[in-house]
């Protein structure tokens, strides 16, 4: 069965940077993308960006752009998403999602990570 | 970006009784292929969110046939025809027609 399963909480300091891991199973890594979404306390789904293990192909919100990187490691079939210079606003839930390819292109998040909760606090 | 605004975003719901929860967005999410890419996640209280559907109507793997989607163009539609104790939590339409995937606010479904 597909299983993402991502890596333990994280409290970071101001300024620091952070780096979740995705650990994919059940499937054939390369052969769908990536995205990662983010959930501030009590709030709503932000979408972060995506990439593709299969050719590292990799598409940010611009919001995040200058800040955010996303890898993937194919031997370990794990995805990773680095945000740096964190702020207080960056403390959220991070999940991660394998993401289904429709004619149109990348249409919706089909499986789910677990979620790493990174807290940004001085 | 496409802006995704749900109504009610709250829903006191009796056990048995139905649901329904409307998704409306900025622009048309009916893409170039002809497909609008609307979906439905649902987050029970402290769990990951769940894609319940998909391409407006079509239920996820798994998912049980209470839950129906529809709609067209800019308006869609999440209906549960019997709410269950389970179906507790925040449902959210998502689009991913249009770069970048926006999200609508949620909508809490709780028991009366």
């Amino acid at each position: 069965q597909v299983q993402l399963v991502q890596s333990g909480a994280e409290v970071k300091k101001p300024g620091a940077s952070v780096k979740v891991s995705c650990k994919a199973s059940g499937y054939t890594f390369t052969n769908y993308y990536v995205s990662w979404v983010r959930q501030a306390p009590g709030q709503g789904l932000e979408w972060m960006g995506w990439i593709s293990p299969y050719n590292d192909n990799t598409n940010y919100a611009q919001k995040l752009q200058g800040r955010v990187t996303m890898t993937t490691d194919t031997s370990t079939s794990t995805a990773y998403m680095e945000l740096r210079s964190l702020r207080s606003d960056d403390t959220a839930v991070y999940y991660c999602a394998r993401v289904a390819y429709c004619s149109g292109g990348n249409c919706h998040g089909d499986y789910w990570g677990q979620g790493t909760l990174v807290t940004v606090s001085s | 970006d496409i802006v995704m605004t749900q109504t009610p975003l709250s829903s006191p719901v009796t056990l048995g009784q139905p649901a329904s929860i409307s998704c409306r967005s900025s622009q048309s999410l009916v893409h170039s292929d002809g497909n609008a890419y609307l979906s439905w996640l649902q987050q029970r209280p402290g769990q990951p969110p769940r894609l319940l559907i998909y391409k407006i109507s079509n239920r996820f793997s798994g998912v049980p046939d209470r839950f129906s989607g529809s709609g067209a163009g800019t308006d869609f539609t999440l209906k549960i025809s019997r709410v269950e104790a389970e179906d507790v939590g925040v449902y959210y339409c998502m689009q991913a027609t249009q770069f970048p995937w926006t999200f609508g606010q949620g909508t809490k479904v709780e028991i009366k």
